[in-house]
């Protein structure tokens, strides 16, 4: 299996652009993650999803965030305007089901990570 | 909700020695407790977890412990190599969802 993949590995872009991160988690899991990670804050869990459906957007910084599973293999994380202070690494992650519980099975799947880099 | 604490930020030791990084965690219904592995531009990488209804495992130089009174887990590294180096994140679960991170320790072993 390729693992997850992200996409674009690397963004720099002008404040006030719109930026749009993707991913495509592993065939067959059930969960996605959105992480940002930053050095003052670490890894802050934004969004995930369970069977394509937003289950916790609780930690989204606020309304220039906005992320969408449209099927099971991909995913988006968009921030409209973007600002400086989103400047992080957004990592996505995936990971299987126990089917008795339809929980989580613990194991997070990450991918590489986009850097992203507001000016 | 759950908040990881994660000690010491940095940490250097010798090669062939010993590493211990330590967590605390608030939340008693954590019940799953991963460590990940995350070595430069990659993405964490689970190398070992414990669940609450165990004190301790292990997997080969590596070893978790884990007390649920006190609310504090440990990774435990033996006989360090410089490809441990890298930073270690710790985590927490308060349901098979939701992971908690730790803020991270990075660890270089030097040859």
């Amino acid at each position: 299996d390729a693992g997850v993949i992200q996409s674009p590995r690397h963004e720099v872009t002008e404040m006030g652009q719109e930026v749009t991160l993707r991913c495509k988690p592993i065939s067959g899991h059930d969960y996605l993650f959105w992480y940002r990670q930053t050095m003052m804050r670490g890894l802050e869990l934004l969004i995930y999803f369970n069977n394509n459906v937003p289950i916790d957007d609780s930690g989204m910084p606020e309304d220039r965030f906005s992320a969408k599973m449209p099927n099971a293999s991909f995913s988006t994380l968009k921030i409209q305007p973007s600002e400086p202070r989103d400047s992080a690494v957004y990592f996505c992650a995936s990971s299987l089901v126990y089917r008795r519980t339809g929980q989580s099975t613990g194991e997070l799947f990450f991918g590489e990570g986009s850097r992203l880099t507001v000016l | 909700g759950e908040n990881v604490e994660q000690h010491p930020s940095t940490l250097s030791v010798q090669e062939g020695d010993s590493a211990v990084i330590k967590c605390t965690y608030s939340d008693s219904a954590s019940n799953y407790f991963p460590w990940y592995k995350q070595e430069l531009g990659k993405g964490p990488q689970l190398i070992i977890d414990i669940r609450s209804n165990v004190g301790e495992k292990k997997d080969q130089r590596i070893a978790v412990t884990l007390n649920k009174t006190a609310k504090h887990f440990s990774l435990h590294i033996t006989e360090t190599q410089p490809e441990d180096s890298a930073v270690y994140f710790c985590a927490a679960a308060p349901t098979g969802n939701q992971f908690y991170f730790g803020t991270g320790t990075s660890l270089t072993v030097i040859p």
